[in-house]
């Protein structure tokens, strides 16, 4: 199972901030923070990931609470190409080489509508 | 620097029959992932290869199998298929030196099972 929670639909204006919450109340101390996003029928597409500092790339920012059980993905300036589905994914740091190789273990993610 | 590519993109097969989807990894990566993904639903993890070798499998039957070759591609087997088995089937390449490995997606290969 998932052990990440968060909200099944969002709707975000064109050029407006998206800010998608994640909750992961469960994470341990080597665990990263990922995120992914699927574009419809698309492979998902890596956006970034975090340990317990936040982290900016080209795409996005990633704001992870204090205690670390939650975490929020920004995209800055959202545009009609940033309609997708957002994925939240706990991970190990280190997976081990013989246990499950760091699967990466997909709940539902939170569908992002992005309107004119 | 290449991206990972998957093919074919669309088939189609009966139930019974037997199929094998095929997966290039992108450059310098070591390690090849495959997941299935049904219609509506987040990927499910099937199994990892990491030089050469099954590194982990999710809770799939043995009827799915798969291959990594010297050049780290990757083929993944599927016999006596179901209509259950319809779904978007999903590699995604990593590179492992210890420490985390970030995966990449292809764009995914689409099995219809009539």
């Amino acid at each position: 199972d998932a052990k990440t929670t968060q909200p099944t639909s969002m709707d975000c204006a064109e050029g407006r901030a998206a800010n998608l919450p994640c909750n992961h109340s469960t994470i341990s101390g080597n665990e990263y923070v990922y995120w992914y996003r699927q574009i419809h029928s698309q492979g998902p597409q890596y956006i970034i990931h975090g340990l317990k500092n936040n982290e900016t790339n080209e795409m996005a920012s990633l704001i992870i609470t204090e205690d670390r059980k939650s975490s929020t993905l920004i995209l800055p300036h959202a545009t009609l190409r940033d309609t997708a589905v957002y994925y939240c994914i706990v991970r190990v740091a280190s997976p081990p080489v013989y246990n499950q190789g760091g699967k990466l273990i997909f709940g539902q993610g939170t569908e992002l509508s992005v309107k004119p | 620097e290449t991206g990972v590519t998957q093919s074919p993109t669309h088939l189609i097969k009966t139930r019974g029959q037997q199929v094998t989807l095929r997966c290039s990894s992108q450059s310098g990566h070591n390690t090849v992932s495959w997941y299935q993904q049904a219609l509506g639903q987040g990927p499910q993890f099937i199994f990892q290869y990491y030089r050469e070798e099954e590194n982990g499998r999710g809770n799939f039957p043995p009827r799915f199998s798969g291959l990594q070759f010297p050049n780290y591609s990757s083929e993944l087997n599927v016999n006596a298929l179901e209509l259950d088995d319809s779904a978007l089937y999903l590699c995604a390449s990593s590179l492992r030196l210890g420490g985390t490995d970030t995966q990449y997606f292809g764009p995914g290969t689409r099995l219809t099972v009539l």
